[in-house]
């Protein structure tokens, strides 16, 4: 069964510096992997995707993110941090049919001023 | 363009009662989908449907059902309410590209 762990519950930053979110998976095949944010009473917004080709894809807000399939990773960076990129962060696998997406627990970014 | 509505925003119901959930997508997407979100527990995949008339399901579907009699609309039926539905209900909508998302569903069992 497909798994995702993000080993950070919390992550403080601050503000104009960089950024990188861990996601950990463990999938049998070659995944379709996600990042979502959620920002508070709100629903999940798709930063970016990988499905194949280049391993390091660029999403929206200036956020990227890279596969290493050797570490069966898929790490979400971003250069310089804003306060309102203040939000939760969720990494998904899923095999890009109908099946739906795993998703991990969820990291909580918290941005100091 | 609307993408993915949920309503109601909010609701509180009592132990037993039942209630839907609605939803419904104008992108014409064929893969819809309920999960529930628990604090520190991410998103549970409840049912899905990979079109009109069929539906699955997924990691955690006890307690709930589910409908799809058109591409737009995607119900979730609580049929007796219990205390551990008290969670925030998504439905969502996706091709290949990724998953699209309404606002939720905040629910509570009293």
């Amino acid at each position: 069964a497909q798994s995702v762990t993000q080993p950070d519950i919390h992550i403080t930053v601050s503000e104009g510096a960089s950024l990188e979110l861990r996601c950990n998976y463990s999938y049998g095949a070659t995944p379709y992997l996600f990042w979502y944010v959620q920002s508070p009473g709100q629903g999940l917004q798709l930063l970016l995707k990988y499905f194949s080709g280049d391993t390091l894809v660029q999403g929206i807000k200036g956020f990227e993110a890279e596969f290493k399939r050797s570490q069966s990773s898929f790490n979400l960076r971003k250069p310089s941090v804003h306060w309102s990129d203040a939000a939760e962060y969720f990494c998904a696998v899923g095999e890009g049919g109908a099946d739906g997406l795993t998703f991990g627990k969820g990291t909580h970014l918290i941005i100091q001023p | 363009n609307a993408g993915v509505t949920q309503t109601p925003k909010f609701r509180i119901l009592k132990i037993g009662q039942s209630m839907t959930l609605q939803c419904t997508q104008d992108m014409n997407h064929n893969y819809m989908y309920w999960y529930r979100q628990d604090p520190g527990m991410g998103l549970k995949l409840i049912y899905y449907s990979v079109g009109a008339g069929i539906t699955d399901k997924g990691e955690v579907p006890n307690g709930y059902n589910v409908s799809r009699s058109t591409t737009e609309d995607f119900p979730l039926r609580l049929e007796l309410a219990a205390p551990s539905q008290t969670s925030v209900y998504f439905c969502a909508s996706s091709r290949a590209e990724g998953a699209f998302f309404g606002q939720g569903t905040r629910l509570t069992v009293v």
